[in-house]
């Protein structure tokens, strides 16, 4: 079966320090992986994705992700956090079948403190 | 260009009672999907609709059903709800159908089933 794991339900990181939020994944075939964000009483925001190419993806806000398919992981990275990006974060798989459906995550709480 | 929408923001229903959710996609999207978010969990996939069709379907039961508009607005109607439906749910757009396409989320909409 498609899955895709968050072994932390909460990472906790001081302002101005790196973070790293992990995401491993098990799909058959090429995987189509995707970082969300989450805000209290919002929907989700998208990050950013990783199709082909390049195993080092950025996206928005200063995030970046690295794939590796030998270890079937996708964590998300920040060199530097910021308190904003305080927030629910989503690490999901689009798959073909079932209509393309996002198989996610179950989230990780990200607190920064300053 | 408009984000994508959804009514009403939050909703309480008794337990057998049918409920409709609404979604505008993002202009310009032809697929529309809805998600569930249970209390303390990733979304999970109900079903995707690409230029009026169903275009694939998770593990929810039949009383789960959709509509796409030729607007490419969207509803939801739940059957028969039972207390277990309380979730957020939310929908999201995407361009084209296709597992390699981010999909935009609206707010979402806050089901209580009592």
């Amino acid at each position: 079966a498609q899955s895709v794991a968050q072994p932390e339900d909460q990472v906790n990181v001081a302002e101005g320090n790196p973070l790293t939020v992990k995401c491993t994944y098990s799909v058959s075939g090429n995987p189509y992986l995707f970082w969300y964000v989450q805000y209290p009483n919002r929907g989700l925001q998208f990050l950013l994705k990783y199709i082909t190419g390049d195993n080092l993806v950025k996206g928005s806000y200063g995030f970046e992700a690295e794939f590796n398919k030998s270890q079937t992981s996708f964590h998300l990275k920040k060199p530097s956090a910021l308190v904003s990006d305080s927030a629910l974060y989503f690490c999901a798989v689009g798959l073909m079948e079932y209509g393309n459906k996002l198989v996610f995550g179950a989230g990780t709480i990200l607190r920064v403190k300053s | 260009e408009t984000g994508v929408t959804q009514s009403p923001t939050h909703l309480i229903k008794t337990r057998g009672q049918q409920v409709t959710l609404r979604c505008s996609s993002q202009s310009g999207h032809n697929t529309v999907s809805w998600y569930q978010q249970a209390l303390g969990q990733g979304p999970q996939f109900i079903f995707q609709y690409y230029r009026e069709e169903e275009n694939g379907r998770g593990n929810f039961p039949p009383r789960f059903s959709g509509l796409q508009f030729p607007n490419y607005s969207s509803e939801l109607n739940v059957n028969a709800l039972e207390l277990d439906d309380s979730a957020l749910y939310l929908c999201a757009s995407s361009l084209v159908a296709g597992s390699n396409n981010e999909q935009f989320f609206g707010p979402g909409t806050r089901l209580t089933v009592l």
